[in-house]
């Protein structure tokens, strides 16, 4: 079974740095998906960005990265140029047939 | 499109009551997903649907619970003799197979308190 551990629970960052979201997975699978989601005190989940197992390149969106090691099982997320509309819960994905969440990181951005 | 939609938005019900959710997916999907989420934690899953067949059920779905998707579009989850257990969010999600990992689209999800 995929299992995905986000040990962090909380993290800060002042607005304008750049913060890390860390996140490790298990699975068998050759062939999968990650993802990371994040879901603002509305609850409602968004999608942040995504990365496809085979790509060795690590995906970016805007100010949003990962660096995706394989090998290792890792997933990181990182937020460049923190904004206060960045502050919530943040959710990584393992996806195959289905999709497996992590307990999520709480972020806060300070002004 | 407007997107998922859930409802209720909200539901109270005493324990050993039957409650039902609705969800609508987005009208192309043919995949749709139920999660359960309680709170601080991330969304668990619980079963999804390739148009109207349901492909997989969690453990966490137990006898009491039942899902539908019975002309491959909007589902229903049905709670059977609600426990305080139950008390969570519970999510829907749909996307576009076989593209199984196309971005998952939530709902708002439907708040359940069983008192």
């Amino acid at each position: 079974a995929q299992t995905v551990t986000q040990s962090q629970p909380e993290m800060s960052v002042q607005e304008a740095e750049t913060v890390t979201l860390s996140c490790t997975y298990d699975t068998s699978e050759n062939n999968y998906y990650l993802f990371w989601y994040k879901q603002p005190p509305s609850r409602q989940m968004i999608l942040v960005i995504r990365q496809e197992a085979y790509k060795q390149q690590n995906a970016t969106e805007n100010r949003f990265s990962v660096n995706f090691q394989k090998a290792a099982k890792s997933f990181s997320l990182k937020i460049s140029d923190s904004q206060l509309g960045d502050t919530a819960m943040y959710f990584c994905a393992f996806g195959n047939n289905d999709m497996r969440f992590g307990a999520g990181t709480r972020l806060t951005v300070k002004p | 499109d407007t997107g998922v939609s859930q409802n209720p938005r909200h539901k109270i019900t005493k324990r050993g009551q039957n409650v039902t959710f609705r969800c609508d997916p987005i009208s192309e999907h043919n995949r749709l997903y139920w999660y359960r989420q309680t709170l601080g934690q991330g969304p668990e899953f619980l079963t999804y649907f390739q148009n109207e067949a349901q492909l997989e059920k969690s453990r966490l779905l137990s006898d009491r619970f039942s899902a539908e998707r019975p002309k491959g579009s909007f589902s229903t989850l049905e709670i059977q003799r609600t426990e305080q257990g139950d008390s969570a969010m519970y999510l829907c999600a749909s996307s576009l197979a076989p593209r199984v990992n196309e971005k998952l689209f939530f709902g708002s999800g439907t708040q359940l308190s069983v008192l």
